[in-house]
């Protein structure tokens, strides 16, 4: 079962807003990170937040973890057509275990 | 190679046929995954192998899924006796030797896909 959940399931912003995506899960986590898939292509890492941080920058991204209520933020600033992708939140709960992938935002930014 | 390779990236197959499909990891990572993905949706979690390690086999869905992997390096995953509710995409993705501490633990590197349609 999916252990992550993104919210909202799609987002539609105009170019140079910021977007932001939600992701909530269920387990006690090591770290949860966040992808991104363009359309028909595999996913590419985005950043990585550990259990002990509880937030984190990287260029135009910025990821906020909070795990008391096991949530997590993913913040896109100043949006471009390009960052047009699904965005993907995924856990790596306790353990030696595989990463588990909620089921993706869908964000359109509109030139 | 510099990134994981899938192959083939479309195969299109009558439904009780057995496919397989190739996945070739990064040069040594240690870790590669199978991922399942259906139109508009998340990824399922397949199988994982880890090292000389047993896989985690706990995400196939039927026992018409299995895959193996020769040498530590390339991964094959066969379906066999298709069915239409198997199309989907289907990712490889591999990763580093490295622990939770350290820069970079778990992080996959995905491949393109191979997507599947089932007639």
């Amino acid at each position: 079962s999916q252990q992550g959940e993104e919210d909202p399931q799609a987002l539609s912003i105009q170019e140079g807003e910021n977007a932001t995506m939600n992701c909530s899960y269920k387990t006690s986590i090591n770290n949860l990170q966040w992808y991104r898939q363009n359309s028909g292509r595999g996913l590419v890492h985005l950043i990585l937040i550990r259990s002990n941080e509880r937030e984190k920058h990287s260029g135009r991204l910025r990821v906020t973890l909070d795990t008391s209520k096991k949530s997590s933020s993913l913040l896109i600033t100043a949006s471009r057509a390009a960052d047009t992708a699904s965005y993907f939140c995924a856990t790596v709960p306790s353990g030696n275990t595989p990463l588990v992938f909620g089921k993706g935002t869908r964000l359109s930014v509109i030139a | 190679g510099a990134g994981v390779s899938q192959s083939p990236s479309n195969k299109v197959t009558e439904k009780g046929k057995d496919v397989e499909l190739r996945c070739d990891p990064i040069s040594g990572h240690t870790a590669l995954y199978w991922y399942r993905q259906s139109l508009g949706q998340g990824l399922e979690f397949l199988i994982y192998f880890q090292g000389n390690s047993a896989p985690d086999k706990s995400g196939l869905p039927s026992d018409r899924f299995s895959a193996e992997r020769t040498g530590g390096s390339v991964s094959t995953l066969t379906i066999q006796r298709t069915q239409q509710e198997d199309s989907a995409v289907y990712l490889c993705a591999s990763r580093n030797r490295g622990t939770d501490k350290s820069s970079g633990a778990n992080v996959l590197t995905f491949g393109a896909g191979s997507r599947l349609t089932v007639l």
